[in-house]
């Protein structure tokens, strides 16, 4: 396995403009989250999956965005109507559950500049 | 909700010895993580307290106190490779979500 995969690795993309990020993880690890991160910040959280059923999505995140796992596996971010303040780094982590410490295996990332 | 409360930038000297604390307030707790994150890459795992007391992986150590919602991660030996950001992380009440703080830039003087 090589790991978690993220595409594409840079997207510039106008105001307005829709754009989506897919995310492939380890293949064995049923979680699978995703992470904005701006400079100098930690990482936010956004939304996570077990399988293909998303758990959690953060109340920060508008409507603008989803994300979907269809068949437990890869995952994609879609932003509709995007906006300069989304631009950002989104990062992909998986996990395995029932593994005590949960460790997050993330993904290189998704750099977005909108302008 | 959740929050976590780290130092923004601490410098240490190569060969050295330095603490990154972090104080959290989590609604339920399962556990205390630490990431390490160069410029330009993922962050990394480097380290998980489940329960109070210290734990060791080489040159890292992490210690965690339940009772103060405080933890630490201890360096030691420093390198110039060490020079990173540091992020502590929660295991919220739902025991996966994780929540991070803003982390704590490392700096390293030879």
């Amino acid at each position: 396995d090589t790991g978690v995969s993220q595409n594409p690795r840079h997207k510039i993309t106008k105001r307005g403009q829709n754009v989506t990020f897919r995310c492939d993880p380890i293949s064995e690890h049923n979680r699978l989250y995703w992470y904005r991160q701006t400079l100098g910040q930690g990482p936010e959280f956004l939304t996570y999956f077990q399988n293909e059923a998303q758990l959690e999505k953060s109340r920060l995140l508008s409507d603008r965005f989803s994300a979907e796992r269809p068949k437990g596996s890869f995952s994609t971010l879609e932003i509709q109507r995007t906006e300069q303040g989304d631009s950002a780094m989104y990062l992909c982590a998986s996990s395995l559950a029932d593994s005590g410490a949960n460790v997050l295996t993330f993904g290189a990332g998704s750099r977005l500049t909108v302008l | 909700g959740q929050s976590l409360e780290q130092p923004s930038e601490v410098t240490a000297v190569e060969g050295a010895i330095v603490q990154i604390n972090c104080t959290y307030q989590t609604s339920g707790f399962y556990g205390l993580s630490w990431y390490q994150q160069h410029d330009g890459g993922a962050p990394t795992f480097l380290s998980y307290n489940a329960l109070d007391g210290l734990e060791e992986t080489g040159r890292f150590s992490s210690f965690l106190s339940r009772s103060d919602s405080y933890g630490y991660l201890l360096l030691q030996e420093l390198q110039m490779k060490d020079s990173a950001s540091y992020f502590c992380a929660v295991r919220d009440h739902s025991a996966s979500k994780i929540i991070f703080g803003s982390g704590t830039r490392l700096s390293i003087r030879p």
